[in-house]
């Protein structure tokens, strides 16, 4: 069965360093998304892209965030300058249409020292 | 704003023992819902969805859902849990103007004892 991947599993960076974070959604999907998961809560939406363009984002998704689809098949998200509370999970997500479900990826850990 | 509650955090059970892990939302609009499970260090599994049509669905391992829509719930049931059910457990809510996006709830933590 087709998956989600992402890419690393585990990122470890210095406050106000760069991080990239990278995603191969399924081949026929259309819809990419990102969520984040704070060690113990719940899961944050953070942006939803379709058609090539950001079709939502959250509060959370301030200008330090941006997503891009670089070629036909990644999807990554950087974080320009990172902060301490950006230690999170990082889930990738795609779906083939909306509304439909989401398939997740197994996240990217960012750990933030 | 739509969102949604899970009323337990913690759910304790024996295994072999029924369970139900409470799910409410909130929204003035049609809504699609879903169950997630999520295995220790692993991504969202999808176990099963309501996007129309009857309201009781069954999803993988075992478990299904009823969706309530005067109770605005969507409680997630199996008849018989196994140690292996142990998982956190998030119920989401999209709306169909709002793309694909999905809010989720809290979670509930699901223990099954031996």
């Amino acid at each position: 069965e087709p998956e989600v991947t992402q890419t690393p599993s585990h990122q470890v960076t210095q406050m106000g360093q760069e991080v990239i974070l990278r995603c191969v959604p399924i081949s026929n999907h259309l819809y990419f998304y990102w969520y984040r998961q704070i060690l113990g809560q719940k899961v944050e939406f953070l942006v939803s892209f379709y058609n090539n363009e950001i079709s939502e984002k959250s509060e959370i998704f301030d200008d330090q965030f941006s997503v891009e689809r670089p070629d036909g098949s990644n999807f990554t998200l950087k974080i320009r300058s990172t902060k301490l509370e950006d230690s999170a999970m990082y889930f990738c997500a795609s779906s083939e249409r909306a509304p439909s479900p989401l398939h997740f990826g197994n996240g990217t850990r960012l750990t933030v020292t | 704003a739509q969102s949604v509650t899970q009323l337990d955090s913690q759910v304790p059970v024996f295994e072999e023992a029924p369970v139900e892990l409470r799910c409410n939302y909130s929204s003035s609009v049609s809504v699609y819902l879903f169950w997630y499970v999520q295995y220790p260090n692993q991504g969202l599994q999808l176990l099963l969805k309501y996007l129309s049509g009857s309201t009781l669905v069954k999803g993988i391992n075992g478990f299904e859902a009823e969706f309530n829509k005067s109770q605005t719930s969507f409680h997630l049931r199996k008849p018989s849990v196994h140690i292996s059910d142990t998982a956190e457990y998030f119920c989401a809510v999209g709306r169909g103007n709002q793309g694909g996006k999905l809010i989720f709830g809290q979670g509930t933590e699901l223990s099954v004892k031996p």
